[in-house]
Order: C-alpha cells, then structure tokens, then sequence
C-alpha cells in the first residue's frame, strides 16, 4: 500500500502571497489532518478533513483552509503569507477521525516566507 | 497552546543501553501516542495507548501511562544508533479529534 504523498517538497515564496499545499492520503485512509511545525518544536494542529468536511480546527487563523476531494486527498490553502508561516507542514492520513489506528505522515512541505 | 511536555529535552546513550523518555499532560486524555521524527521530516506512529489502559509493549518499546499524575513514559531497550531522532508524545483533547503534541526529546544513541 502507498503511504502519504506530499507535494512540493520545499517552496519560497514572498510575503504577502498565497500558497497551496497537496497531501495524497494512504490507500483506505478516509480522514487527513494537517499540522504546521516550526524549527525545534512540536508539530501544531490546523485542521482535520474527514469525507471532504472539516472536522475540528487548530488555533490558526481563517487564511488558513484546506479541502479534501472524493478520493480523500487533500489541500491546505494559505493566503497572506507572513514571516512566521515559515515551517514544515505535514499531512497525516488516517482509518479513522479519532486517530485510533496511529496517523500515517508525509514527509512535509518545507514553507520559506522571505 | 502545548500540552504534552517531554522531558528530558534531549539524551545522549551508548548503544545497547536503555532509553527512557518522559511525557506529561495537562488535561484528561482518551488516547495517548507516541511517534518518532528523523531529521525534521515526516513522523512515525510508534505506539497508542488508551486511558484505561497501563502498559504496552510493542518491540524494543515500551510505554506506560499514568493518568492519575497525567504521565507517560516511552522506554526503548537495547538501543541502537538507528533510534537517533526526536520522540513526541501526541495527546488528544475528549470530544475533539485534535492531537497535541509536545516539544519532544531528542535522543541521540553513540556506537
């Protein structure tokens, strides 16, 4: 089974610009979590998407969104860049919302705002 | 804001000695993960444990939980210069299907 695909690997762009970030769930996964991780930290809840719904949501504010399409993929949409939105961002997949069965992770986009 | 704490923030061993990495919480919890970071790239799921439950074993891991003093501890026997990485612990908020992760432990294990 494949795991989670995440597109681009890396990404610069100017503050101030939007930016769309791609997530390809694992094979039976229904369910994507998106987390943002700054340098030596934990990583942060933005968003869950379950059967193309949000389904809970970080504190981070409306300029982040995010879809999820038919086949469970998903995207996370950031407008305005600001310096501070510099960071990794991971997709996770799951069987289930609640995470029961473990999140299975991408290897994250790494976001630079210059 | 961070709810699970790590602790220590990071440890340094000689392969083939034991692990030990700490973890607490501050509000109640159904579930409790914990997963390993190689080199700031994706996260591996290592273990789940339940609030009722004590100890899990899965390997070389082994994870207690205490909820009476909100504390998990992540073991890892006989390491190897393989489990260098940063270990999180992942705590979820009842009711909700937000995980909250702490700062992590970076472990370092020395051939």
């Amino acid at each position: 089974e494949t795991g989670v695909t995440q597109s681009p690997t890396h990404l610069i762009k100017t503050r101030g610009q939007q930016v769309t970030l791609r997530c390809s769930s694992q094979s039976g996964h229904n369910t994507v979590s998106w987390y943002q991780q700054a340098l030596g930290q934990g990583p942060q809840f933005i968003f869950q998407y379950y059967r193309e719904e949000e389904n809970g949501r970080g504190n981070f504010p409306p300029r982040f969104s995010g879809l999820q399409f038919p086949n469970y993929s998903s995207e996370l949409n950031v407008n305005a860049l600001e310096l501070d939105d510099s960071a990794l961002y991971l997709c996770a997949s799951s069987r289930t919302p609640d995470g029961y069965y473990g999140y299975t992770f991408g290897s994250g986009t790494r976001l630079t705002v210059v | 804001s961070q709810q699970g704490e790590e602790d220590p923030q990071a440890l340094s061993i000689q392969e083939g000695e034991n692990a030990t990495m700490n973890c607490s919480y501050k509000t109640s919890i159904n579930n409790l993960q914990w997963y390993r970071q190689n080199s700031g790239r994706g996260l591996v799921h290592l273990i789940l444990i339940r609030s009722n439950e004590r100890e899990k074993h899965s390997g070389r891991l082994r994870v207690t939980l205490d909820t009476s003093k909100k504390s998990s501890s992540l073991l890892i026997t006989a390491s190897r210069a393989a489990d260098t990485a940063s270990y999180f612990c992942a705590t979820d908020f009842p009711g909700t299907y937000k995980y909250i992760f702490g700062t992590g432990t970076r472990l370092k294990v020395l051939a």
